[in-house]
């Protein structure tokens, strides 16, 4: 599976668009882009995937660049309850390989 | 939604004791589940998948005789560490996937804090 680069942390003031980068240029065609989070002492929660189109549901929007070597999820209206590490990987079979992700800390 | 339980969520073993970890999905069948290993401020760390009816598949470097999981039923994976010493203290967490609907997405258990002591 295709490697990702993430920045190691972001914060975003309450309220505001939170946009998370993600680098994942060794995408192959076949290779699908999650996002995933993990608050503190829990299981990973999905929040979004795609392919090549952009997606948005009710938690997130995520937009994959035409050539698919990047992607951004952006939580359009960051809460306190949104911090924590986002996970972007990118996989073709079940299986996940978590990366060290982004801690995204929401401030008031 | 789909749900993945894990019990127990907490668990404090004497070091060369065994512990048995189990991983339910409640409302969906899951032929694969996979269980991951997590040390503090670290990255979730795969170990092994693990297939209903037939042996589990382990990630390279980690000892299939210490992590010995059992995958008997399509709503239940046992994580069983043994001879548990300090070092294996972790928290430990099962996903699985539902086929339904087209849905693409894995589940997770809450995990399970395991300390040696």
């Amino acid at each position: 599976d295709a490697k990702t680069t993430q920045p190691t942390s972001m914060d975003c003031a309450e309220g505001r668009a939170a946009n998370l980068p993600c680098n994942h240029s060794t995408i192959s065609g076949n290779e699908y882009v999650y996002w995933y989070r993990q608050i503190h002492s829990q299981g990973p929660q999905y929040i979004i995937h795609g392919l090549k189109n952009n997606e948005t549901n009710e938690m997130a929007s995520l937009i994959i660049t035409e050539d698919r070597k990047s992607s951004t999820l952006i939580l359009p209206h960051a809460t306190l309850r949104d911090t924590a590490v986002y996970y972007c990987i990118v996989s073709k079979t079940d299986k996940l390989i978590f990366g060290t992700g982004t801690r995204l800390q929401v401030f008031p | 939604g789909a749900v993945v339980s894990q019990h127990p969520s907490w668990v404090i073993c004497k070091s060369g004791t065994s512990v048995k970890i189990e991983c339910r999905s409640l409302d969906f069948q899951a032929t694969t589940m996979f269980w991951y290993r997590q040390f503090p401020k670290q990255s979730l760390m795969l170990m092994a998948t693990s297939n209903e009816g037939s042996k589990a598949t382990y990630e390279q470097g980690v000892e299939k005789d210490k992590f010995l999981i059992n995958h008997a039923s399509l709503t239940l994976s046992t994580l069983t560490v043994t001879s548990a010493h300090p070092e294996d203290s972790s928290f430990y967490i099962c996903s699985a996937r539902t086929p339904d609907r087209g849905r693409n997405e894995a589940f997770f258990g809450q995990g399970t804090r395991l300390t040696v002591v």
